[in-house]
């Protein structure tokens, strides 16, 4: 089955205490993103890949860093959370070969609470 | 610069009776045009999308969407709501942005649908 995977599901964790959260396709996706989502504000993007070894920020990359070693995978890092990074956190992909119309698939979401 | 506006943050029908979900854009060009649906405790599933094939769009449980380059606007209906509709919608619009298509998400419609 063609999908996106993250992993935590949920997360609580303490100012300052580093955490990755994992992000993993099967679609051979060029193109990954993370987006988090705050009431009110839909998703905003935070870092994304357009393939191996190539990241760049996206809207709201403060406080972020994101990795891309292999092509499934796209960690997202938070060196030192703060409780403005409460959010919840999507993971997305796509391919590059076709247009601007082709459809970016979602994870589940990470529900990220710091305290 | 591309940008997207949801006119309602939250709507609310009776089962049986017909939903409107209001959105306007703002693109610089012909724009490709999306609406996701996200589920409680779930990530977004893609409802629709506009590529200029066809202005009226028809997607996934019913819904469809027409697009009206006069108006800038990418209203989502269905005639006949179910109580398994209630969900946050988003109409995105995907922008060129250094060199690629990103999306832009906007703020989010939340579709209660009462018995």
């Amino acid at each position: 089955e063609a999908q996106v995977t993250q992993n935590p599901r949920y997360l609580i964790t303490v100012t300052g205490k580093k955490l990755t959260v994992t992000c993993s396709q099967n679609m051979n996706h060029e193109y990954m993103s993370w987006y988090r989502q705050d009431p009110g504000l839909g998703l905003r993007q935070i870092y994304y890949s357009m393939n191996v070894e190539v990241t760049d920020k996206g809207d709201v990359p403060e406080g972020y860093k994101v990795s891309r070693k292999e092509k499934r995978n796209f960690p997202l890092i938070l060196e030192s959370p703060s409780p403005n990074q409460t959010s919840l956190y999507f993971c997305a992909s796509r391919s590059l070969a076709g247009g601007p119309e082709d459809e970016q698939f979602f994870g589940p979401g990470t529900r990220l609470t710091v305290l | 610069a591309q940008s997207v506006t949801q006119l309602d943050s939250h709507v609310s029908v009776s089962e049986g009776t017909p939903v409107l979900l209001r959105c306007n854009y703002s693109s610089s060009y012909s724009p490709s045009l999306f609406w996701y649906v996200q589920h409680p405790n779930k990530g977004l599933q893609l409802l629709l999308k506009y590529t200029s094939a066809a202005t009226l769009v028809k997607g996934i449980n019913g819904f469809e969407a027409e697009f009206k380059k006069s108006e800038t606007s990418f209203h989502l209906t269905k005639p006949s709501a179910h109580m398994s509709d209630a969900a946050e919608y988003f109409c995105v619009v995907s922008a060129v942005s250094g060199g690629y298509n990103k999306l832009i998400f906007g703020a989010g419609t939340r579709l209660a649908v009462h018995p």
